[in-house]
């Protein structure tokens, strides 16, 4: 399974934007690049996934690479509750589609 | 529809009891997945279900775990003889078609604890 680098930690203040690296060099031309977060306590969180494209949704932006070996999620304007670890995850569609995470990027948000 | 359910939210045994949780998926959810999850680690990856069929299971999954997904719907994860070692948070996650497409929503998971 193709892997991912992330940065351990990052910190954003209230209200500007942030934008979340991720390092995929190995990426496969099937793969998705998906991002989960996770709340203290709770399950990950579906955020968004792209495979070429950049995409947009209600919680954020996807900016894809050209090269596909990296992409950069984009929290618009950071509130409170998205501080939170944020995964990124390469999926290979196949017969199974788990999900291989790694330790992810703790966001800290101060207000 | 209120997303993926699992049961108990805690659990705490003795070490060498049996313990069983239980997660009800989306219902339109065809595939079923279950993690685990240790403190400041990611969540591993432990099998999947496709309807009933369970079609993968990791190395994780010792011959002390078993897992069920009767006729397609809810599904349950036994642990026979617990261990200290198999304290950590278990997820399930359910998707529509491939998770690879479409994303996975996860449960707030079950929180073991063998002392």
């Amino acid at each position: 399974d193709a892997k991912t680098t992330q940065p351990n930690s990052m910190e954003s203040n209230e209200e500007e934007p942030v934008h979340l690296p991720c390092n995929h060099s190995t990426i496969s031309g099937t793969d998705y690049i998906h991002w989960y977060r996770q709340l203290p306590s709770q399950g990950p969180e579906y955020v968004i996934h792209g495979l070429t494209s950049n995409v947009n949704n209600r919680m954020a932006s996807l900016a894809i690479a050209e090269d596909r070996k990296s992409s950069t999620l984009i929290l618009h304007r950071a509130t409170l509750r998205d501080a939170a670890v944020y995964y990124c995850i390469l999926s290979s569609p196949g017969a199974t589609n788990k999900l291989i995470f790694g330790t992810g990027t703790l966001l800290a948000v101060q207000p | 529809d209120t997303g993926v359910s699992q049961n108990p939210r805690h659990k705490i045994t003795k070490r060498g009891q049996n313990v069983t949780f239980r997660c009800d998926p989306i219902s339109e959810h065809n595939r079923l997945y279950w993690y685990r999850q240790t403190l400041g680690q990611g969540p591993e990856f432990l099998t999947y279900f496709q309807n009933e069929a369970q079609l993968e299971k990791s190395r994780l999954l010792s011959d002390r775990f078993s897992a069920e997904r009767p006729k397609g719907s809810f599904s349950t994860l036994e642990i026979q003889r617990t261990e200290q070692g198999d304290s950590a948070m278990y997820l399930c996650a359910s998707s529509f078609g491939a998770g690879g497409l479409y994303g996975y929503t996860f449960g707030s998971g079950t929180r073991l604890t063998v002392v």
